[in-house]
């Protein structure tokens, strides 16, 4: 069973552009999470999706946005981006969305994508 | 707000040693700690605990929840150079899994 796959591995861009970035969950899972994890910071929850909804969203602004497809594969978007968007994006994956019940709360990680702003 | 912390924040041992890595939290409606080994860039799931008192094994690995004190602790031991990751805890409460910000193991042959 493939596990969560997520593209590109690195990109870099330039202040004021705007990026984005894919994850394919393992097969069958239908809720993806997206988290940035820097040094200082460690993971933040960016946004949950669960059959195309947004079920959850972290405390970031509105330049970063993210959707999901029939297929439950994701996208996140950061708009205008800056310095700070610098990081480590990973995605992850479980069957359920986070919350219903213990059992849900095992979430699956890709490999990140590695994001440098210039 | 839901917070996580998780001490020390790097730690440096040489092979063949213990370490007790710390997990203090404060979250509203506890579910459930996920502790996670981060080498590269993919966190892997290594125990979830969801009742006090009761120790989760996995070879050298072991965890135990206090819900009581709110915290948790991962032990490792005899250590090995291939233990060296980033260890995070996470803990579900209302809100979606909040992650501390790891501890950083060396492990020295």
């Amino acid at each position: 069973k493939a596990g969560v796959t997520q593209t590109p591995r690195y990109l870099i861009k330039t202040r004021g552009q705007q990026v984005t970035l894919s994850c394919s969950p393992i097969s069958g899972h239908r809720s993806v999470s997206w988290y940035q994890q820097t040094p200082g910071q460690g993971l933040q929850f960016l946004f949950e999706y669960f059959s195309e909804t947004q079920r959850n969203k972290g405390n970031f602004p509105g330049r970063f946005s993210g959707r999901q497809f029939s297929n439950s594969r994701s996208e996140m978007n950061v708009s205008t981006l800056e310095l700070g968007d610098s990081a480590l994006y990973l995605c992850a994956s479980s069957l359920y969305p986070m919350g219903r019940s213990n059992l849900n709360e095992k979430l699956f990680f890709g490999s990140g994508t590695q994001l440098s702003v210039l | 707000e839901d917070k996580v912390v998780q001490s020390p924040l790097s730690l440096v041992v040489h092979e063949g040693d213990t370490v007790t890595l710390n997990c203090s939290y404060e979250v509203t409606n506890f579910r459930s700690l996920l502790w996670y080994k981060q080498e590269k860039k993919a966190p892997t799931f290594l125990f979830m605990l969801t009742s006090s008192g009761i120790e989760k094994k996995s070879g050298r690995l072991s965890s135990i929840l206090d819900k009581k004190e709110l915290f948790s602790i991962l032990n490792i031991t005899a250590t090995q150079t291939g233990d060296s990751a980033i260890y995070l805890c996470a803990v579900g409460g209302n809100t979606p899994l909040v992650f501390g910000k790891g501890t950083r193991l060396s492990v020295i042959a």
